[in-house]
């Protein structure tokens, strides 16, 4: 089985744009989470998309943005970038099953703000 | 104060010494996850419990749910154990999962 993909893996903007990031999750998998990561903020939750819905969101301001569509790929798009939001985002993809599920993630896009 | 603390937050060891790293959580859990990040980012799901004490190769986890606390123990590490461990916690009344800082760990040769 192929694992999580994310594209692209390295993006590089300047500040008020805006970036999509695309995550394709595993076969089969119908929940998709994305996740920031920052040098000494740890990964910060942003959103969980089950079956097209946002299922779970994290406090994130409304710049931050996804979709899910009926093959589990997911999309998140950030606008009006600044230059806090250079970092890794990671996306992860689960069975569904919120009370058990493990997570398998993907490598990663590198976003810099410049 | 954080809803899970790791510790310690850096750690450095010699090759073959016995690992413990120490996860607390004050919320409820339905699970809770250790997980491990190599330089360059990929993150792999190591193990996930609910009860008691799960082992795969050299690395233990256990979690004590009374005390909301896990740990996880790795034996004769080995340089290539060398990652930053992360510990998340499925909070049982939404089922968000909420991360530990993480904890890097550093074993010399």
């Amino acid at each position: 089985k192929a694992g999580v993909t994310q594209t692209p893996r390295y993006l590089i903007k300047t500040r008020g744009q805006q970036v999509t990031l695309s995550c394709s999750p595993i076969s089969g998998h119908r929940s998709v989470s994305w996740y920031q990561q920052t040098p000494g903020q740890g990964l910060q939750f942003l959103f969980e998309y089950f079956s097209e819905t946002q299922r779970n969101k994290g406090n994130f301001p409304g710049r931050f943005s996804g979709r899910q569509f009926s093959n589990s790929r997911s999309e998140m798009n950030v606008s009006t970038l600044e230059l806090g939001d250079s970092a890794l985002y990671l996306c992860a993809s689960s069975l569904g099953d919120q009370r058990t599920d493990t997570q398998y993630f993907g490598p990663g896009t590198r976003l810099t703000v410049l | 104060k954080n809803e899970v603390e790791q510790s310690p937050q850096n750690l450095t060891a010699q090759e073959g010494e016995f690992i413990t790293i120490n996860c607390s959580y004050s919320v409820g859990i339905s699970a809770l996850h250790w997980l491990q990040q190599h330089p360059g980012g990929g993150i792999v799901s190591l193990f996930m419990l609910s009860s008691g004490k799960k082992k795969h190769g050299r690395l233990i986890a256990t979690i004590n749910i009374q005390e909301k606390h896990s740990s996880l123990h790795i034996t004769a590490s080995h340089p290539r154990d060398s990652a930053v461990y992360i510990c998340a916690v499925r909070r049982d009344s939404n089922y968000q999962l909420i991360w530990g800082a993480g904890t890097k760990l550093i074993i010399k040769p």
